[in-house]
């Protein structure tokens, strides 16, 4: 049962421009949302979270948005740069110890 | 101060034999926890312990086992191992937990089985 899911595998985006990358999950109850990256031979990083009671929260060139009643989160890395081409993972926890992570999306950003 | 320290970082094995690998924590962490990473399945939750004690479990089968010592280093152990166990095992430490679960993880250990 894949609670979070990340349905685009690849995502292609100009530098300077804006990438968008999406989240679905099925669990009402998560009350964290978090973003990794992760770069080959590495493990993920953390990038940024938002609370369920949130809508938004904004970081810098990162902006997490949520959407409950859409159970939809989306990440958006503004203008985009060449050290964002990365694997990003969406994950959620509520109460319990343990992330659940969607399946990734490999971002390019070409020049 | 240091990261997440896991070893080995890569390891061949062959079908039905077995396999440890270690983690170190950041100083301080107590909670440690073990995810497996292959191609399309993204990160799939293994365990996840806390003063020496598995608090969860993912929906792995019993060849998958940890544990954790006082001083917060962990282990886990893969026995009888099988080709689809190739993958990239990583290792995360959190201090106590209170909001978002914010986890730091190792680089990995990549474990191929021939």
């Amino acid at each position: 049962d894949q609670q979070v899911k990340q349905n685009s595998p690849s995502l292609s985006v100009q530098e300077g421009r804006i990438s968008i990358l999406n989240c679905d999950y099925t669990n009402s109850m998560f009350d964290y949302f978090l973003w990794y990256k992760k770069y080959p031979a590495e493990g993920p990083t953390f990038l940024i979270s938002i609370s369920s009671i949130k809508d938004k929260n904004e970081d810098g060139r990162f902006t997490v948005f949520l959407n409950k009643s859409a159970k939809h989160l989306s990440l958006h890395i503004v203008p985009s740069q060449p050290g964002d081409s990365a694997v990003y993972f969406c994950a959620a926890n509520w109460g319990a110890q343990k992330l659940v992570f969607g399946q990734g999306t490999r971002l390019t950003i070409n020049p | 101060k240091a990261g997440v320290t896991q070893t080995p970082r890569y390891l061949i094995k062959t079908r039905g034999q077995q396999v440890t690998l270690s983690c170190s924590p950041i100083s301080g962490h107590r909670s440690v926890s073990w995810y497996q990473q292959t191609p399309g399945q993204g990160l799939q939750f293994l365990f996840e312990y806390f003063s020496e004690t598995q608090r969860n479990k993912g929906n792995f089968p019993g060849r998958f086992s940890g544990r954790q010592f006082s001083n917060s280093r962990s282990e886990m152990n893969v026995s009888t191992l099988e080709l689809g166990d190739s993958a990239l095992y990583l290792c995360a430490s959190s201090p106590q937990f209170s909001g978002a679960n914010v986890l730091t993880f190792g680089a990995g250990s990549r474990l191929t089985v021939l």
